[in-house]
């Protein structure tokens, strides 16, 4: 159980265009889902916490009118990175916590690597 | 506020030693402790998460890590490793009732055939 889905989980654009990544909780309810940015041999920073049905609380330094996040429904997050540029280029992970859990367990998706050219 | 250090960023043992990875953790409240690994291009897998029950916590993969109040300690243990355990380890906190993770920087766990 608890299993998070991500896609895709490569992307090559070219810079300037707008990327979509999505995150699916795919055998549980979340009512919370968190995106992460991680930099080649460094840890995860959190870039913003979704609430499904509301807007995403974005981390100081975060634009967040370059990531665009959507929580459209209990299994559903997106993240569009848009107008991309090559300093946007990173590995994108995002997590879901169930609605159950009492423990504030997240559970990661695979991660989506992004190439900006 | 909360924040996690892990003592070395790299670690190297044999295949077959003891596997030590060692978390500190600073929280104003009890917290809830995660550590979780990440293979090469993959996200996290969670190994085990302590949440006030039994101090000593057991995980997949045979890990285990012990919750020491006094010394604000998670330490992460395996008796014997396997070539398999290669991985980043990362040790997390949250405050019950927050919604975020902290992490700790990481440590990269090499082992020797």
């Amino acid at each position: 159980g608890a299993v998070v889905s991500q896609h895709p989980s490569r992307v090559i654009c070219k810079s300037g265009t707008s990327v979509k990544i999505e995150c699916r909780s795919l055998d549980f309810q979340a009512t919370t889902m968190f995106w992460y940015r991680q930099f080649p041999k460094q840890s995860l920073m959190l870039m913003a916490t979704s609430n499904e049905g509301s807007k995403a609380t974005y981390e100081q330094g975060v634009e967040k009118d370059k990531f665009l996040i959507n929580h459209a429904s209990l299994t559903l997050s997106t993240l569009t990175v848009t107008s991309a540029h090559p300093e946007d280029s990173s590995f994108y992970i995002c997590s879901a916590r169930e609605r159950t859990s009492g423990a504030e367990t997240q559970y990661f998706g695979p991660g989506t690597r992004l190439l900006v050219l | 506020a909360q924040s996690v250090t892990q003592l070395g960023s790299h670690v190297s043992v044999s295949e077959g030693a003891l596997v030590l990875l060692r978390c500190n953790y600073s929280s104003s409240v009890p917290p809830y402790l995660f550590w979780y690994v990440q293979y090469p291009n993959q996200g996290l897998q969670l190994l085990l998460k302590y949440t006030s029950a039994a101090t000593l916590v057991k995980g997949i993969n045979g890990f285990e890590a012990e919750f020491k109040k006094s010394e604000t300690s998670f330490h992460l243990t395996k008796p014997s490793a396997h070539m398999s355990d290669a991985a980043e380890y990362f040790c997390a906190v949250s405050e019950r009732g927050a919604q975020k993770l902290v992490f700790g920087q990481g440590t990269r766990l090499t082992i020797n055939p």
